[in-house]
């Protein structure tokens, strides 16, 4: 049972446009979601999150947008840059007891071309 | 500078053997994570602790088992490697609460079980 979808594994984008990555999720108790950025044999990291109690977070050139009805979000990056090109993971976190658990999807492979 | 460290980063084995893999962190976290990364799944959690005795089943536990004696390592070990159990590990940390939750992650370490 896929709690996270990514239902895109590959989205290619020219230099300079607009790359949008989505994400849907099924468990309404998710807190906070959060979008990890992974190159070639490095481990993830974190770029950016949005609480569920808001729509919008913007961080330069990246923006996650949050649909709490349609239970989606998604990522946008403006302008797209060749070092953009990596993997990108969506997480939910949920609060059990004490301490956070994430919940990831499938990933998204992100190409920006010249 | 803090840092969350895997060792080996590359790991061949026989089905059968047990195998250990190490994760070291310098942020002091009491949260720390294990995961698998594979085609198609995503990262999946393996094996979770809160802190020092503490420790928790994942999502994909079956066939692991992990340890926490200190704050810094969490070392995760193979009963008795499968080949299923191909794949690409990393460990992460996070300190709670934190509004974001945000995990820190190692570099992985790659197993090939033939």
């Amino acid at each position: 049972d896929q709690q996270v979808k990514q239902n895109s594994p590959s989205l290619s984008v020219q230099e300079g446009r607009i790359s949008i990555l989505n994400c849907d999720y099924t468990n309404s108790m998710f807190d906070y979601f959060l979008w990890y950025k992974k190159y070639p044999a490095e481990g993830p990291t974190f770029l950016i999150s949005i609480s569920s109690i808001k729509d919008k977070n913007e961080d330069g050139r990246f923006t996650v947008f949050l649909n709490k009805s349609a239970k989606h979000l998604s990522l946008h990056i403006v302008p797209s840059q060749p070092g953009d090109s990596a993997v990108y993971f969506c997480a939910a976190s949920e609060v059990t007891g004490t301490a956070s658990k994430l919940t990831f999807g499938t990933g998204t492979r992100l190409q920006v071309t010249l | 500078d803090a840092e969350i460290t895997q060792s080996p980063r590359h790991k061949i084995t026989e089905t059968g053997r047990q195998v250990t893999l190490a994760c070291h962190q310098t942020w002091n976290h009491n949260n720390m994570f294990w995961y698998r990364q594979d085609l198609g799944h995503g990262l999946r959690l393996i094996h979770y602790s809160y802190g020092v005795q503490d420790t928790n089943k994942g999502e994909v536990s079956d066939g692991y088992s992990v340890s926490r004696s200190n704050t810094e390592d969490l070392p995760l070990t193979l009963e008795s490697a499968a080949s299923s159990q191909t794949s690409v590990y990393f460990c992460a940390s996070s300190e709670f609460p934190k509004a974001y939750n945000e995990q820190f992650f190692g570099p992985g370490t790659r197993l090939t079980v033939l």
